[in-house]
């Protein structure tokens, strides 16, 4: 079992959707969660992090965690064209490597 | 402020041949990490630096690669030989400090094709 486990998609959803993007974790050690978005032929780029449980805003994005099941999401209000990326979810522990999961490709169609 | 800068951004060569990638953090970062992302996977670190040692290596195929990051600052990824199976793209990420919060700043990365 990968340490982190995410569903690679594509996710195809309309302009305007809510969307939900999910990662599984099985070391209980990792305190630190991200979420990376990557642009084809990019690399990846900070979206959002947490520590700990709970949940986080930022605009039309919001992180949540929950380490009693060990659940990472993301959500994407009123998605948009400019949202269509891959997104990496990611967690660490303190002086650990951070471990990435597969990425989940977001296809939003006008 | 510079991003973290690698060149070059493509690179095509035959099996058995080496190659290298270099890369510039950005400024004031102290930790510089060497990725490998295959297609459809998220990246794998290679190596990690704190100045200019080698703190994490251990995913690192020593047989044919090689890094170094010489007056803690800018950093080369060796491959000799590459082997078909090293076609992937080589992402060079840096952060402020050792302890890991996760923020990393990465590169666009240098994509390899191995014939």
């Amino acid at each position: 079992q990968k340490e982190v486990e995410q569903d690679p998609g594509p996710l195809s959803v309309p302009e305007g959707a809510i969307v939900s993007l999910n990662c599984t974790y099985s070391n209980s050690a990792f305190q630190y969660f991200m979420w990376y978005r990557q642009y084809s032929r990019k690399g990846p780029e900070l979206l959002m992090y947490t520590y700990s449980s709970g949940n986080k805003e930022d605009g039309r994005f919001t992180a949540q965690v929950d380490k009693s099941s060990k659940y990472i999401s993301l959500f994407i209000r009123d998605s948009q064209p400019s949202d269509s990326a891959t997104y990496l979810c990611a967690t660490v522990s303190g002086y650990s490597t951070l471990t990435f999961g597969k990425g989940t490709m977001l296809l939003v169609s006008p | 402020e510079a991003g973290v800068v690698q060149s070059p951004r493509y690179k095509i060569i035959e099996k058995k041949q080496p190659v290298a990638f270099w890369c510039n953090p950005i400024s004031g970062h102290n930790t510089l990490y060497w990725y490998l992302q295959n297609l459809g996977q998220g990246p794998e670190l290679l190596i990690r630096y704190e100045n200019e040692e080698a703190v994490d290596d251990s995913q690192l195929p020593k047989d044919r690669f090689s890094a170094e990051r010489l007056k803690g600052v800018d950093s080369t990824l060796k491959i000799q030989p590459a082997e078909l199976g090293d076609s992937a793209v080589y992402l060079c990420a840096s952060s402020f400090s050792f302890e890991n919060t996760g923020e990393l700043f990465f590169g666009e990365g240098s994509r390899l094709t191995v014939l």
